[in-house]
């Protein structure tokens, strides 16, 4: 079945560091790549998306390219604020002849930023 | 507007009591979902509804039953629960059921529950 796997542990980082969290998957078909954040005592927000190989997704300064030949969907920031403090989950969801919009999760990174 | 709204924000029930937890979405999605998340791990599906119909049940105990009244709205009813049933419930709802394609999930802000 399909899967989503996250670098493990969390992040720490100062303020205006590069932020990189790596994400790969294992997928039968053409899946869409996402990536959800979740800031401490919120649902998650979709930060942004990618639905074909070559796509980059972009929001808030965060991007990430889906990369068929790696199968992989690197999440990159290039200075990193306090407010970016939070939990950043990797998913893929696949299309279902029998219409099952199943989300895969990664387990997820803490990233912490340091004032 | 992508915003899916849930009640409560907070909820605490004892073993023997019966609640319910409501989700609206104005989007006009046609797929809906329940969601069970502990702490520092990613959310675990519960159920779908696509169309109005249940579409997947994840073998989620009968203590849990799901509900929904119209297209716009989803509601899980809770009873007897147990205190490992502690956790954030996350409604999400999403353009389609994912038959034509593969559509970005919108989430709520979900309901902390508390079983004592």
């Amino acid at each position: 079945g399909d899967s989503v796997t996250q670098m493990e542990g969390p992040v720490t980082l100062s303020e205006e560091a590069c932020l990189t969290i790596n994400c790969t998957y294992t997928a039968t078909g053409y899946p869409s790549l996402f990536w959800y954040v979740q800031y401490p005592g919120e649902g998650l927000q979709l930060l942004l998306k990618a639905t074909k190989a070559d796509d980059k997704g972009s929001n808030k300064g965060f991007e990430a390219t889906y990369r068929k030949e790696t199968t992989s969907f690197h999440l990159e920031k290039g200075s990193v604020q306090v407010s970016d403090s939070a939990v950043y989950f990797c998913a893929l969801s696949s299309p279902s002849y029998y219409g099952n919009n199943r989300l895969a999760f990664g387990k997820g990174n803490q990233v912490v930023v340091i004032p | 507007d992508t915003e899916v709204t849930q009640t409560p924000k907070h909820l605490v029930m004892g073993m023997t009591n019966k609640k319910s937890l409501k989700c609206e979405q104005h989007m006009g999605h046609r797929a809906m979902y329940w969601y069970k998340q502990k702490a520092k791990k990613p959310p675990e599906l519960m159920f779908v509804y696509s169309y109005e119909k249940l579409s997947i049940n994840e073998s989620v105990p009968s203590r849990f039953s799901p509900e929904c009244p119209n297209s716009s709205l989803l509601n899980l009813h809770l009873h007897a629960l147990q205190p490992e049933d502690s956790a954030l419930y996350l409604c999400a709802s999403s353009q389609d059921s994912g038959r034509l394609g593969s559509y970005e999930q919108y989430f709520g802000p979900g309901t902390r529950l508390t079983v004592t």
